[in-house]
C-alpha cells in the first residue's frame, strides 16, 4: 500500500524557516517525480515544486522561487522542502503528492499544516 | 487568478447528472497537455479522480467520467450520490508555469 506522511509543520513567524519531511512506503520511490502541493486554509489547491527522480531537475511556483528549495533522499525514501523566509501568505497545509511534471498526483499524503504569524 | 477556471459551484439532486467545466488557455489544455481530475471530501487530502483526460484510477465508479476538448475538459458525474459531495479541482501542465489547477468546484447534492 502507498504511504505518504508528511512531518514538521508548525507556527513559525514571518522571515523564519522551516523544513518539511515526508516519507514514502509501499512503493519504489527512486521511480517517481515527487512534488508539494499547498492548500492556504478555505482556498484551493496550489502546486509548489516537484522534483525529478534523481534530483537532476526541480522546478517551482514563481511565489516561492528562491526561498524554497525541494529535496530528496532515494536511500532514505524521503522528500523535503527547506522552507525559508516565510511570509503569511505561505500559510497553508502542505501536502507531499507523488506524481508531477507532466504526470498526475495519483497518491497524496495527509498535510502538514504550516502556520507562518507574529 | 487561478490559470485553469472552473464554477465556484454546481449542485443536482440525487440521481441527476452535472457536469464541471476547466477552461485553460494555449499553453496549457489547448496546448495538449493531459487533463487530470481530482476530488477532496471536506477535511481530507485530494483523491486522484481522472488522469489523462478520461481515464479512471482503480476503485473510482463508472459513474464519474471526463473528456477534453481544444482549451477546455469536463467532468461529467452521473447517478449523483450524497457521498459525491465535495470539491473538485482539475489539474494541467502549463509550459510557462508548471503544474496548475483550477480554483476548485464545490458540488452541493440537494
Amino acid at each position: 500500500e502507498v504511504q505518504l506522511v508528511e512531518s514538521g509543520g508548525n507556527l513559525v513567524q514571518p522571515g523564519g524557516s522551516l523544513r518539511l519531511s515526508c516519507a514514502a512506503s509501499g512503493f519504489t520511490f527512486s521511480t517517481y517525480w515527487m512534488s508539494w502541493v499547498r492548500q492556504a486554509p478555505g482556498k484551493g489547491l496550489e502546486w509548489v515544486a516537484n522534483i525529478k527522480q534523481d534530483g537532476s531537475e526541480k522546478s517551482y511556483v514563481d511565489s516561492v522561487k528562491g526561498r524554497f528549495t525541494i529535496s530528496r533522499d532515494n536511500a532514505k525514501n524521503s522528500l523535503y522542502l527547506q522552507m525559508n523566509s516565510l511570509r503569511a501568505e505561505d500559510t497553508a497545509v502542505y501536502y507531499c503528492a507523488r506524481g508531477g511534471g507532466r504526470s498526475p498526483f495519483d497518491y497524496w499524503g495527509q498535510g502538514t499544516l504550516v502556520t507562518v504569524s507574529s | 487568478q487561478s490559470v485553469l477556471t472552473q464554477p465556484p459551484s454546481v449542485s443536482g439532486a440525487p440521481g441527476q447528472r452535472v457536469t464541471i467545466s476547466c477552461t485553460g488557455g494555449s499553453s496549457n489544455i489547448g496546448a495538449g497537455y493531459d487533463v487530470h481530475w481530482y476530488q477532496q471530501l471536506p477535511g481530507t487530502a485530494p483523491k486522484l479522480l481522472i488522469f489523462g483526460n478520461t481515464n479512471r484510477p482503480s476503485g473510482v465508479p463508472d459513474r464519474f467520467s471526463g473528456s477534453k476538448s481544444g482549451t477546455s475538459a469536463s467532468l461529467a458525474i452521473t447517478g449523483l450520490q450524497v457521498e459525491d459531495e465535495a470539491d473538485y479541482y482539475c489539474q494541467s501542465y502549463d509550459r510557462l508555469s508548471g503544474s496548475v489547477f483550477g480554483g476548485g468546484t464545490k458540488l452541493t447534492v440537494l
